[in-house]
């Protein structure tokens, strides 16, 4: 069935360090992978997202890279800040409309 | 904030009883989808309104049904409620005919004693 796997559970990081999250995905139709950052007590915010026809994209601080052959995608959070603590969550689907399938969630601590 | 806005957002249910939560979508957005998410775990798909229709439904007993009204506002039931339906309860919009991203609303922290 679908599924989306994710690592670690949890990440500690020094402020100023790099931060990266691995997920897999196991339906080959998958075309859209969102990634979500939930905050305590709010619902998941959209922060970055990319499409299959694409292997890279950056907007400031964050970057995903996407390998469809091997069914892996990435996050990368550089120069962290204490604000960027959360929990994180990669996702996908198979069209921009479809359910979000998501991962079990990375829960990220950046240490001031 | 993404204007998707949910009521209410706690409340504390009995074994047994039934519930309503209500899910006002970002302006513009035809399709609602609701999730529950466990504590600790990512939410999981219960099922997706567009155009007042239900199209797509996850892996949720018939007890939880919904509603989606011609402003796509929505509603969420759940009847007969059970002790392992304690969770937040999320609801996000997008506007399925332009291609866009789903956006999550606050989510209603649900617990069933």
């Amino acid at each position: 069935g679908e599924n989306v796997e994710q690592h670690p559970s949890t990440l500690s990081v020094q402020e100023g360090d790099s931060a990266v999250i691995k997920c897999t995905y196991s339906d080959s139709a998958s075309n859209y992978f969102p990634w979500y950052k939930q905050e305590l007590g709010k619902g998941p915010q959209l922060i970055i997202d990319i499409r299959s026809n694409v292997g890279e994209k950056k907007d400031q601080r964050i970057a995903v890279t996407l390998n469809k052959t091997a069914k892996h995608f990435s996050l990368h959070i550089t120069e962290t800040q204490p604000e960027d603590s959360a929990v994180y969550f990669c996702a996908a689907r198979k069209t921009s409309y479809d359910k979000v399938i998501f991962g079990p969630g990375t829960s990220l601590s950046v240490i001031p | 904030e993404t204007g998707v806005t949910q009521s209410p957002t706690h409340l504390i249910k009995t074994r047994g009883q039934q519930v309503t939560l209500r899910c006002s979508s970002q302006s513009g957005h035809n399709t609602v989808s609701w999730y529950q998410q466990a504590l600790g775990q990512g939410p999981q798909f219960i099922f997706q309104y567009y155009r007042e229709e239900e199209n797509g439904r996850g892996n949720f007993p018939p007890r939880f049904s919904g509603l989606q009204f011609p402003n796509y506002s929505s509603e969420l039931n759940v009847n007969a409620l059970e002790l392992d339906d304690s969770a937040l309860y999320l609801c996000a919009s997008s506007f399925r005919d332009f291609n866009t991203e789903a956006f999550f609303g606050q989510g209603t922290r649900l617990t069933v004693v």
